[in-house]
């Protein structure tokens, strides 16, 4: 149990353009989900905090127009990169806390982004 | 933002070695965990451990943590080429109420044959 996905795996787009990668809880509900991105070889960054029903917290620096987060239901949040660059190419990693289990978050594989 | 850092950054060994990788974090944590990550994928937990526990086991693994350093660290022991990948640590901050993970640089692993 506990299974997160994420769609697409892999995206490549052009400049200008915006994306929407999301993130699905398959086995369970989440109330709070959270995004990170990854540069290569480098450490997870945490971008913002999704909480079903309400508005996302973002940390320091990170956009929300640009980064637009919804979380709709309580297995799904979604992430759009809203006119995106070639310096928004990342790795892009959703992670889902399980209701009642505030300690541990289940990751999903991640979603690749490309921006030409 | 990250919260620490782990070292060494990068780890070669033998296969059948133990692997130990250290992380600090700066803030009064609630629990601090383990992560591992094969190349390109997602992020598998590993260990928890709260800020009352001082060591923990889970099979080939053993994590420790010292609150007064602000440190923990994560042994593996007889290690496998299958145990190659990255490993971070991330931290709970005490009061949290989200439960928000600040993760370490990591430690790229490579356990050779």
């Amino acid at each position: 149990g506990a299974v997160v996905s994420q769609h697409p795996s892999r995206v490549i787009c052009k400049s200008g353009t915006s994306v929407k990668i999301e993130c699905r809880s398959l086995d369970f509900q989440a109330t709070t989900m959270f995004w990170y991105r990854q540069f290569p070889k480098k450490s997870l960054m945490l971008m913002a905090t999704s909480n079903e029903g309400s508005k996302a917290t973002y940390e320091q620096g990170v956009e929300k127009d640009k980064f637009l987060i919804n979380h709709a239901s309580l297995t799904l949040s979604t992430l759009t990169v809203t006119s995106a660059h070639p310096e928004d190419s990342s790795f892009y990693i959703c992670s889902a806390d399980r209701q009642g289990a505030r300690n541990e978050q289940y990751f999903g594989p991640g979603t690749r982004l490309t921006v030409t | 933002s990250q919260q620490g850092e782990e070292d060494p950054q990068a780890l070669s060994i033998q296969e059948g070695e133990n692997a130990t990788m250290n992380c600090s974090y700066k803030t009064s944590i609630n629990n601090l965990q383990w992560y591992r990550q094969n190349s390109g994928r997602g992020l598998v937990h590993l260990i928890l451990i709260r800020s009352n526990e001082r060591e923990k086991h889970s099979g080939r693994l053993r994590v420790t943590l010292d609150t007064s350093k602000k440190s923990s660290s994560l042994l593996i022991t007889a290690s496998r080429a299958a145990d190659t990948a990255s490993y971070f640590c991330a931290t709970v901050d005490r009061g949290s109420t989200l439960g928000r993970l600040y993760f370490g640089r990591g430690t790229q692993l490579t356990v050779w044959p």
